[in-house]
């Protein structure tokens, strides 16, 4: 079965960072590049960033370029976003999602992470 | 970036009725445009790609169509399972945009 797994809730206090994990079954781990996409609570989905598993190379939205991180290990066919600095608006659900072309950044969404609960409070 | 606006924000419609959704991007995306699907607390569903592919397993009733800047999702037919909102999201540049939403609800 394809799918992607993400790990559970977080609560963190302001200033201070998450990584949330996001491990691949049921394909080709490198072949797929993984986006993350995040929502806050009852409003839209905002596009964070995107990796190639395969070379690592990431491009992040331009509203997270200087707090967030995507890295990869292949071995544990899993993708990792890291969030520093979190403020109480990053208060959110957190996706990671497939690109369904292989080998494409050019892509659309086709397997979704089931999210993950991140809450910034003091 | 490439700014997504969907129209309308919210739709009040009956099973079994049609319904249109637009999306208008400020500049063109081509035809890499996706429309998804989210249920309540649940993750986005990928219904359509490449402006008007459906997706595998998704239903004949969505349709899409459009290229360079005019999209529209239609629901054809709907069922009690389509009362959800959507989104539209390109995926011609960086950084990857969606659209604001239109929620589908129960009239």
């Amino acid at each position: 079965q394809v799918q992607v797994v993400q790990s559970g809730a977080e609560v963190k206090k302001p200033g201070a960072s998450v990584k949330i994990s996001c491990e691949a079954s049921g394909y080709a781990f490198t072949n797929h590049y993984i986006q993350w996409v995040r929502q806050a609570p009852g409003l839209g989905l905002e596009w964070m960033g995107i990796v190639n598993p395969d070379s690592g190379t990431t491009s992040y939205a331009q509203n997270f370029q200087d707090r967030v991180t995507m890295t990869t290990d292949t071995s544990a066919r899993t993708v990792y976003m890291e969030l520093r600095s979190l403020r109480l608006e990053d208060t959110a659900v957190y996706y990671c999602a497939r690109g369904r072309s292989g080998g494409n950044s050019r892509s659309p969404l086709d397997i979704w992470g089931q999210g993950t609960m991140v809450t910034v409070s003091s | 970036d490439i700014q997504m606006t969907q129209s309308p924000s919210t739709l009040s419609a009956s099973v079994g009725d049609r319904v249109t959704i637009t999306c208008r991007a400020s500049h063109s995306v081509n035809t890499w445009l996706a429309w998804y699907r989210q249920k309540p607390g649940k993750a986005p569903e990928l219904l359509i790609l490449e402006a008007s592919n459906v997706a595998s397993g998704v239903p004949s009733r969505f349709t899409g169509s459009g290229s360079g800047t005019e999209f529209t999702l239609t629901i054809s037919n709907l069922q009690p399972d389509d009362f959800a909102t959507y989104y539209c999201q390109q995926y011609n540049a960086y950084p990857r945009t969606f659209g604001g939403g239109t929620r589908v609800e129960i009239k």
